[in-house]
C-alpha cells in the first residue's frame, strides 16, 4: 500500500499568519494532489504536481502556493491565512491500478483560521 | 468539460435494507469509474473501480457496473449494516488524460440498527 502522510493534523492559526501544510508520500507516485472539503462543496482541488518542481492550479487555487522540490514531499503553503480557508485539507498521490489512476488520501490536516 | 452528478443525501436506511446511490457523468473521453468512500474522521479511500463500459467493479458487498449507454455507475449493496454509514463519492478519471479526478459531490448514508 501507497503510504502518504500529513501533518500537522490540526492547526488553529490567526487570519494574516502563514501556514504550511506538508504532505509525505513513501513511494516515488509522480502524481500528487491537495484537495480542500467544505460541507456543501465536496472535495475541490487546489493544486497539484506532475513531478519535481512540476505544479499547476486547480479550481480554488487563489490564496494557496505550492512546491514540490522532493519526489515525496507536496508542500501547500497559505501565504496570509483568511478566515475562508479554514477547510480539512487532503492530500492524494495518484497511483496507476489498472490502467486508472487511482487517488489514496491521507488522514487530512484540519486548519481553523481565527 | 467532464462532469460528475450523485444523488442527495442524507440517505437514511434501516440496516440489512437495499441501497442504491446513483451516479451519472459527462464525460469527453473514455473515462474510468470510481467509488470512493469516507469513514468519519478518515479521507476518502477506494472502494471500487470499472475502467471499460459493461465492466462490474465490487467490494465489502458494494457492486456498481459500467454503463457507458446511460452514462451511469450506480452504487448498490443488497443488506446495509451500520459500519457503511459513511460518505460515497462517485468520480471518473480519464484514460491517459490529464491524470486530474472529478469528484462528484458526496452522498452521506446514515444506516439505523
Amino acid at each position: 500500500d501507497a503510504g502518504i502522510t500529513q501533518s500537522p493534523r490540526h492547526k488553529v492559526t490567526e487570519t494574516g499568519t502563514p501556514v504550511t501544510l506538508r504532505c509525505h508520500q513513501t513511494e516515488n507516485h509522480r502524481y500528487m494532489y491537495w484537495y480542500r472539503q467544505d460541507p456543501g462543496h465536496g472535495l475541490r482541488l487546489i493544486h497539484y504536481s506532475y513531478g519535481v518542481k512540476d505544479t499547476d492550479k486547480g479550481e480554488v487555487s487563489d490564496g494557496y502556493s505550492v512546491s514540490r522540490s522532493k519526489t515525496e514531499d507536496f508542500l501547500l503553503t497559505l501565504e496570509s491565512a483568511t478566515s475562508s480557508q479554514t477547510s480539512v485539507y487532503f492530500c492524494a498521490i495518484g497511483t496507476d491500478g489498472s490502467g486508472a489512476n487511482v487517488l489514496t488520501f491521507g488522514a487530512g490536516s484540519r486548519l481553523t483560521v481565527l | 468539460g467532464n462532469s460528475v452528478t450523485q444523488m442527495e443525501g442524507p440517505v437514511t436506511l434501516s440496516e440489512e435494507a437495499f441501497l442504491t446511490i446513483n451516479c451519472t457523468y459527462t464525460a469527453t473521453g473514455y473515462p474510468s469509474l470510481f467509488w470512493y468512500v469516507q469513514y468519519p474522521g478518515e479521507g476518502l479511500q477506494l472502494l471500487l473501480k470499472a475502467t471499460k463500459a459493461d465492466d462490474k467493479g465490487s467490494n465489502k458487498g458494494f457492486e456498481a457496473t459500467y454503463r457507458k449507454e446511460t452514462t451511469s455507475f450506480h452504487l448498490e449493496k443488497g443488506s446495509v449494516q451500520v459500519s457503511d454509514s459513511a460518505v460515497y463519492f462517485c468520480a471518473l478519471s480519464e484514460s491517459g488524460g490529464s491524470y486530474i479526478p472529478t469528484f462528484g459531490r458526496g452522498t452521506s448514508l446514515i444506516v439505523h440498527p
